[in-house]
């Protein structure tokens, strides 16, 4: 079973500033997805950038990007000039490819708070 | 391209009864994935369908259960509901099954309440 952490339960950033989440996973799969999804207080779930464990190269989705550490089972995202449309509750997810193929597995995620 | 539509946004329903919940897939999209999501527990879960065939199940009790249809609609419905079922039940939808990891579209969910 995958199981997915994230350590901090709140982060506040001022706005223009960079903020970086944590998340660390544990899977026995080889072959695997890991991704952030962002849900403001409408509830939609929003992909905000995804990698593949077989990439070496961290993913980038404009002022998004990761820091992908496979041996480590690390995957924090860090967000570049913070701005307050980025307040939301961010969540850390995880997908084996393998045969059980069971969904996402979520963190219970970070609120992050923008300070104008 | 219209997204995906839960409907309702809100229930309110009584410990014992059974309630039914909607999703509306995007147009094109023929896998249906359900989560459950509440403060103490995160987001679970549930089941995909794919094509009218149950894929996948999570780790809940047979109270529940869910169908989809031939236009890729689904609905999820929860027997004899337990005040623990009060959630955010959150529905997805991807071209293909979750194993060939097509990008997931969520809804904007159903908050369900037990009383």
């Amino acid at each position: 079973a995958q199981t997915v952490t994230q350590s901090q339960p709140e982060m506040s950033v001022q706005e223009a500033e960079t903020v970086t989440l944590s998340c660390t996973y544990d899977t026995s799969e080889s072959d695997y997805y890991l991704f952030w999804y962002k849900q403001p207080p409408s509830r939609q779930m929003i992909l905000v950038i995804r990698q593949e464990a077989y990439k070496q190269q961290n993913a980038t989705e404009n002022r998004f990007s990761v820091n992908f550490q496979k041996a480590a089972k690390s995957f924090s995202l860090k967000i570049s000039d913070s701005q307050l449309g980025d307040a939301a509750m961010y969540f850390c997810a995880s997908f084996d490819s393998g045969g059980g193929a069971d969904g996402l597995t979520f963190g219970k995620g970070t609120h992050l708070i923008i300070q104008p | 391209k219209a997204g995906v539509t839960q409907t309702p946004r809100y229930l309110i329903k009584t410990r014992g009864q059974q309630v039914t919940l909607s999703c509306s897939p995007i147009s094109g999209h023929r896998s249906v994935s359900w989560y459950q999501q509440t403060p103490g527990q995160g987001l679970q879960f549930l089941f995909e369908y794919f094509s009218e065939t149950q894929r996948n199940k999570g780790n809940f009790p047979g109270r529940f259960s869910g169908r989809q249809f031939s236009n890729s609609r689904s609905e999820m419905n929860v027997s004899t509901l337990e005040l623990g079922d009060s959630a955010l039940y959150l529905c997805a939808s991807s071209l293909a099954p979750r194993r060939y990891n097509s990008p997931l579209h969520f809804g904007n969910g159903t908050r369900l309440t037990v009383t």
